[in-house]
Formats: C-alpha cells, structure tokens, sequence
C-alpha cells in the first residue's frame, strides 16, 4: 500500500489557521474510524495530536482539531504560534480478523513565519 | 518525565542484525497495551514497522519488514525489543517505539539511530 498523501509543506503567519489534509482510498483511510495525527519536532519524541479522527489527549490545545470526508480526513491548527512549527503526519489504522495495518502520511513540513 | 526509554545508537554492517530495546520507566506501565515500532528514514516519512501485543506477546508485522523482523518482550523487564535482520543501507533511520492502547501511538520513546554501513 502506498503512503497517504499530505502537502509537503505549508507555512503561515502566527496567530492565522491553516488545514493539513491527508488523503488515501476507500479501502484505507475511508474504511477506518480510527485516524490520527502525530507532530514531530527534532531530536524530541513524536506527539500525539488527535487520535479517532477528531479527539484530542488529555491536555492537547482546543487549537487542535481534526475531522473527516470521504478519503480525506483534516487537520486544523488556529491560531497559530511559533511553537506549532514542525512535521506533522496522519496515520490510519485498519484491520481485519487476520492483519492489521497502519499507514502513514508522508508528512508535511508546517513552517510558521 | 519520561515514560518509554530506548536503548542507545547503533552502527552496523550490511547483512547484520540490530536489536532495540524500549523499557517503561518506573510509574508508567506497557500493561494492556500493544507497543508497535515505527521507523523515521533520512528524507522519508514514518514507516510502521509492526506491534507486539505486550500480554500476550503476539506479533504482527508490516508486510515489507515480514520475515526479517521479530518482536519480543521481557516482563520482567518491563522491555519490549525488535531486532531487525539482514541489514540493507536503506534501514538506516530512527526507530520509534511507542505505546498503543487503542488505535493510536499515545506515549513515545524518544528514538534510537540505526546507522547501517559498509
């Protein structure tokens, strides 16, 4: 299976909203419930974001927020701070009664200006 | 705080075998969970490699890693490792192992660089 699809790179001003979208088939990221989001900075330990489409972790920013349409999910990050600066990847999980499979997005460099 | 601890760096030849280890840190446990290992290439982006289920010690395994990847745990040990065989120069990355309670990667070990050479 092939990676999902994300933009390579986006950049925007702080304080400005932006959307990563993450795009896949139907028989990946648009037969799964379970679709999350991941930020990875240098040198530190990947983050997760959003998790099951559109739930945020215990103490993750309301700036965060995810959702869903047919082979695309989103994310959205508002109000944007120098800190949101980094990789960010979508990841879907599926399964059926004999293999599982989890499929990464290729990744997309969010550059805050 | 930290709560999943990899074990150092490693350099090693083509056609050799790398073990990584991921230990829970005291308070946090791998109880319940599955540990699933993921892998960050130069240039790449993140790859799953595959999962242990930490209780019952099932693996299961993405199907370009199948039959040269094997995943163990020590309980006692609180560890988790994934040793990786027949090295190719395209394994070199970071690998990350991180703790699945559900469908997500929640807690992550903060990677080990396996550099693999001539």
């Amino acid at each position: 299976q092939s990676a999902l699809t994300q933009p390579a790179s986006l950049s925007a001003s702080p304080g400005q909203s932006i959307s990563i979208s993450c795009t896949g088939a139907s028989s990946d990221i648009g037969d799964s419930d379970y679709v999350s989001w991941y930020q990875l900075h240098p040198g530190k330990a990947p983050k997760l974001i959003i998790y099951d489409v559109n739930n945020r972790p215990l103490g993750m920013s309301d700036r965060f927020s995810g959702s869903m349409s047919a082979n695309t999910a989103s994310l959205t990050i508002s109000g944007l701070q120098a800190e949101d600066e980094g990789d960010y990847y979508c990841a879907s999980y599926t399964s059926t009664t004999t293999l599982e499979n989890v499929l990464f997005g290729g990744g997309t460099k969010l550059t805050v200006l | 705080q930290v709560d999943v601890v990899q074990s150092g760096a490693e350099v090693k030849k083509t056609g050799a075998s790398v073990e990584v280890s991921c230990k829970a840190s005291v308070g946090y446990i791998f109880t319940h969970n599955y540990i699933d290992w993921v892998r960050l290439a130069p240039g790449q982006g993140l790859e799953w490699v595959g999962r242990i289920d930490y209780n019952s010690g099932a693996t299961n395994f993405a199907k370009n890693f199948q039959g040269r990847v094997a995943m163990t745990r020590d309980l006692s040990k609180s560890t988790v490792y994934m040793e990786l065989g027949s090295l190719r120069f395209d394994d070199t990355a970071v690998y990350y192992c991180a703790s699945r309670p559900h469908h997500y990667m929640y807690v992550w070990g903060q990677g080990t660089t396996v550099t693999v050479s001539s």
